[in-house]
């Protein structure tokens, strides 16, 4: 069974770009959630999505937003790019909404030049 | 708010010996506390979680972790550490029942294992 594919997994942007980023789920799984890893701030919760709709929302600025497909597979999307955003971004899935059993793909790095 | 603290951010243990991670949260309610470690250059894996029940918990990898709601604690132990266990363990706390699979994650223990 394939586990949860992250693409690209490096990439670089300059300052007030736009990055998406793409996660497909193991199959079977139609919760998606992201975080985002920083040295200094550890991992945070971006966003829960089930059956294509937002279940939950972190604390990050609008700029930061997502979306489910019908097939469970997810976008986020990064507008207006800041040097902070660069972050190793990971996607989870889960089989059910109210599981916290997560499965984690390697994660897409970010680097904003 | 629920929080995590992970008061360990390294850890040097030889290899053979025993290995204790430590966890204390924040959290209003019954938690559902998670272990998962992290490899370099990968995702996180999960090792165990606590819902309810048993507060002696066994996970993949030989691992084990204990509940302990009196001193708000879900430590992660293993008696006897492998070369391979070297990584970054978080422990993560989750109102499972009302937030979904939002978790809220410590700052992370770095183990390193010496041969």
């Amino acid at each position: 069974k394939a586990g949860v594919t992250q693409t690209p997994r490096y990439l670089i942007k300059t300052r007030g770009q736009q990055v998406t980023l793409s996660c497909s789920p193991i199959s079977g799984h139609r919760s998606v959630s992201w975080y985002q890893q920083t040295p200094g701030q550890g991992l945070q919760f971006l966003f829960e999505y089930f059956s294509e709709t937002q279940r939950n929302k972190g604390n990050f600025p609008g700029r930061f937003s997502g979306r489910q497909f019908s097939n469970s597979r997810s976008e986020m999307n990064v507008s207006t790019l800041e040097l902070g955003d660069s972050a190793l971004y990971l996607c989870a899935s889960s089989i059910g909404q109210n599981t916290g059993e997560l499965f984690f793909g390697e994660g897409s790095r970010l680097t904003v030049l | 708010a629920q929080s995590v603290t992970q008061p360990d951010i390294h850890i040097t243990v030889s290899e053979g010996a025993s290995l204790e991670l430590r966890c204390n949260y924040s959290y209003g309610a019954t938690p559902y506390l998670f272990w998962y470690v992290q490899s370099p250059g990968q995702g996180l894996q999960l090792l165990l979680k606590y819902f309810s029940g048993d507060t002696l918990v066994q996970g993949i990898k030989g691992f084990e972790a204990e509940f302990k709601r009196s001193q708000s604690s879900f430590n992660l132990r293993k008696p006897s550490v492998h070369w391979s266990d070297a990584a970054e363990y978080f422990c993560a706390v989750g109102a499972v029942r009302t937030a979904g699979n939002k978790l809220t994650f410590g700052g992370g223990t770095r183990v390193l294992v010496k041969p």
